[in-house]
C-alpha cells in the first residue's frame, strides 16, 4: 500500500514560533503538494514540488516555504507562525504521470496559539 | 485551469444509487476529469478518472457527455460509509505537477 506519513496528527505552537511540518512518501513519487483546509474554503494548495529541490506556489503561498532535499520528503515551513495558519494541512503524493492519482496523509491540525 | 461547479449537499438512501454532477463547461481537450472524496477526518481519496469515455471501476462509475461540459458520478448501491465530500476536479495539464485544485465539493449524506 502507499503511504504518505505526517509527522504529526496534532501540533499546537506559539504566535511568532518556526514550525516544521514534515511528509514522507514511501512510493517513489515525483510530485509532492501540500494543501490548507479550512471550513468553507475547501482545500487550498499552498506548494507543490515535481522533482527534488524543484518547487513551485500554489495558490496560497505566503507566510510559507517548503523544502525538498530528499525525493521521500516535503518539508512545509512556517517561518514565523500566526494565528491565521490555524488549520489542517495535508500532503499528498503522485507520480510525475499527471494521470495518475494522488494519495493524502491524514493530516496535521495546527492550532497557533 | 477549468473550473467546476457542484451542488453545495445531496442526499441518498442507503442501498440506492447517488448520482453526482458535475459542470465544468471551459474545459480543454486534453484535461481529465477527476473525482475524489474526503470522509470526515481523513486526507482525500480517489475514486476515478476519465477524459472523454465512460469509466467504471469497484467504486464508481463516471459518466461524462459527449461534449465533456459535464459529469456524473454514480455510487451504484449507497451505503452509510460513503457519507463524505466528494470533490470533481479537472486536472492541469502539462509535464510538471499536474497539480489538483480543489473546488467546495458537495457533501453527501447517506441515510438509513
Amino acid at each position: 500500500d502507499v503511504k504518505v506519513t505526517q509527522s504529526s496528527r496534532y501540533l499546537v505552537k506559539r504566535t511568532g514560533e518556526k514550525v516544521f511540518l514534515e511528509c514522507v512518501q514511501d512510493m517513489d513519487h515525483e510530485n509532492m503538494f501540500w494543501y490548507r483546509q479550512d471550513p468553507g474554503l475547501g482545500l487550498r494548495l499552498i506548494y507543490f514540488s515535481y522533482d527534488v529541490k524543484m518547487k513551485e506556489k500554489g495558490d496560497i503561498p505566503e507566510g510559507y516555504s517548503v523544502s525538498r532535499e530528499k525525493k521521500e520528503r516535503f518539508s512545509l515551513i512556517l517561518e514565523s507562525a500566526s494565528t491565521n495558519q490555524t488549520s489542517m494541512y495535508l500532503c499528498a503524493s503522485s507520480l510525475e504521470d499527471w494521470h495518475t492519482e494522488a494519495f493524502f496523509g491524514q493530516g496535521t491540525r495546527l492550532t497557533v496559539v | 485551469d477549468a473550473k467546476t461547479t457542484q451542488p453545495t449537499s445531496m442526499d441518498c438512501a442507503e442501498g440506492r444509487a447517488a448520482n453526482l454532477p458535475c459542470n465544468h463547461s471551459t474545459i480543454s481537450g486534453n484535461e481529465y476529469v477527476y473525482w475524489y472524496r474526503q470522509i470526515h477526518s481523513q486526507g482525500p481519496q480517489y475514486i476515478i478518472h476519465g477524459l472523454k469515455n465512460n469509466e467504471t471501476n469497484e467504486m464508481a462509475s463516471l459518466i461524462i457527455t459527449e461534449d465533456r461540459k459535464s459529469s456524473t458520478l454514480i455510487l451504484p448501491h449507497a451505503t452509510l460509509r460513503d457519507t463524505a465530500v466528494y470533490y470533481c476536479i479537472v486536472r492541469a495539464a502539462g509535464n510538471q505537477g499536474g497539480k489538483l485544485i480543489f473546488g467546495q465539493g458537495t457533501e453527501l449524506s447517506v441515510k438509513p
